[in-house]
């Protein structure tokens, strides 16, 4: 069975500073592709982050890297310099080859920042 | 710029009444997927479709249908609403994962649709 896992239902991080949101993912599947998405009090979901189970090396979009420790199976985001409009629920999600249609999220962390 | 419309973005609807809620992409994608939105259990999967007139029941089908008329389009239907179906829609699409470049399996959602059933 897919599973993520997102173990910090709430974290608070200080503006201008750097936090990491925990995911932790279980497939025995080779090939997977690990999503981030950011959902404001608005309600839309936004694409953030991508890293394929294959990638050498971590992904990085702007101001969100993804800390991929295959081993681990973990995916954690890390967002540098917070900024206020950061503040947000944030998703981790998998899909894989054998589910190649199905998505499977986490429950989610919501970030506040501090100003 | 918008990829994944969803037709209404706030519905009030009576117990009882039969409400569709309507989904188009523009990305030629295969995959359509209706999920549920409440606070503190995240996102459940509804329903999905893999195909035009093909579907798959998601973690929580009951009480709800869809149709996939043509490739665009993928419509969520409640046949009789009632109180405890208040909630956050979103619709999303995607290619199938393994079928494209990196990325471009990323799931797209729309702005979601936001249910209220009296």
């Amino acid at each position: 069975a897919q599973k993520i896992t997102q173990t910090q239902p709430g974290m608070f991080v200080q503006e201008k500073e750097a936090v990491t949101l925990d995911c932790t993912y279980d497939t025995s599947d080779p090939s997977y592709g690990l999503f981030w998405y950011k959902q404001p009090s608005s309600g839309e979901m936004i694409f953030l982050i991508y890293q394929g189970s294959y990638d050498q090396q971590n992904a990085t979009e702007g101001r969100y890297s993804l800390n991929f420790q295959k081993a681990r199976k973990s995916a954690n985001l890390v967002i540098s310099a917070s900024q206020l409009g950061d503040s947000a629920m944030y998703f981790c999600a998998m899909v894989s080859v054998t589910t190649g249609n199905q998505f499977y999220f986490g429950t989610g962390t919501s970030l506040t920042v501090i100003p | 710029d918008v990829k994944v419309t969803q037709s209404s973005r706030y519905l009030v609807k009576r117990t009882g009444e039969k409400v569709f809620l309507e989904c188009v992409q523009d990305m030629d994608h295969e995959n359509m997927f209706w999920y549920r939105q409440d606070p503190g259990l995240g996102l459940r999967l509804i329903y999905f479709s893999y195909d035009v007139k093909m579907k798959e029941k998601g973690d929580i089908p009951e009480g709800y249908s869809v149709s996939r008329e043509k490739k665009e389009r993928f419509s969520l239907i409640l046949e009789s609403a009632s109180t405890n179906q208040t909630s956050m829609y979103l619709c999303a699409s995607s290619a199938t994962f393994g079928t494209a470049g990196a990325g471009a399996n990323v799931l797209t959602f729309g702005a979601g649709s936001r249910l209220t059933v009296l």
